[in-house]
């Protein structure tokens, strides 16, 4: 089975610009989550979704947003970028909703100047 | 706020000295309990993970972990380290109050194996 794939994997935009990311889950898996990765922060939980509708959110700006696709394809979105916001950001998908392991993507990296 | 503590930010060891990562969680219901590792340049792996059941778990490459319902801890361990088990090692803890997926990270502990 192919894994968790996510596109682009490098990204660099300017301060006041938007990104979107793109997730495809593994085959099959229904649940959806995304994370950023910072050395200063660690991996924080950003927010999950489950048959297109979100389940679980962090504490993150509502500049952060995502949503999911009828083919459990998910997508985020994070608009007004801060310099803050340079980080990994990492997709991980599940079986189901209910507290499944999580198979993780490689990340898209954000770098934004 | 639940909260993951991984008390060793950075561990050196030989090549067959036994490892031993330390964490700790803070939330006192019902959790689910992983272990990922991520190897230089790749992305994050299961190592290991704890529903019910036995609490010692066993998981890939020679890594166990041990569930200490009374001390909230999750520790992971290795009798024998290779150089190839350099990585850095995240413990993550899922609350199963509310359903779903959202893990909660600690910091992380940088391995490095020396030959």
């Amino acid at each position: 089975k192919a894994g968790v794939t996510q596109t682009p994997r490098y990204l660099i935009k300017t301060r006041g610009q938007q990104v979107t990311l793109s997730c495809s889950p593994i085959s099959g898996h229904r649940s959806v989550s995304w994370y950023q990765q910072t050395p200063g922060q660690g991996l924080q939980f950003l927010f999950e979704y489950f048959s297109e509708t979100q389940r679980n959110k962090g504490n993150f700006p509502g500049r952060f947003s995502g949503r999911q696709f009828s083919n459990s394809r998910s997508e985020m979105n994070v608009s007004t970028l801060e310099l803050g916001d340079s980080a990994l950001y990492l997709c991980a998908s599940s079986l189901e909703a209910t507290a499944y392991e999580q198979y993780f993507g490689p990340g898209t990296r954000l770098t934004v100047t | 706020a639940q909260s993951v503590s991984q008390h060793n930010h950075h561990v050196i060891l030989s090549e067959a000295a036994s490892l031993e990562l330390g964490c700790n969680y803070s939330y006192g219901g019902t959790v689910n309990l992983f272990w990922y590792v991520q190897y230089p340049g790749q992305h994050l792996q299961l190592l290991l993970k704890y529903f019910s059941g036995d609490p010692l778990v066993k998981g890939i490459k020679g890594f166990e972990a041990e569930f200490i319902k009374s001390k909230f801890s999750f520790n992971l361990r290795k009798p024998s380290v290779q150089w190839s088990d350099t990585a850095e090692y995240f413990c993550a803890v899922n609350l199963l109050t509310g359903g779903g997926n959202k893990l909660t990270f600690g910091t992380g502990t940088q391995l490095k194996v020396e030959l």
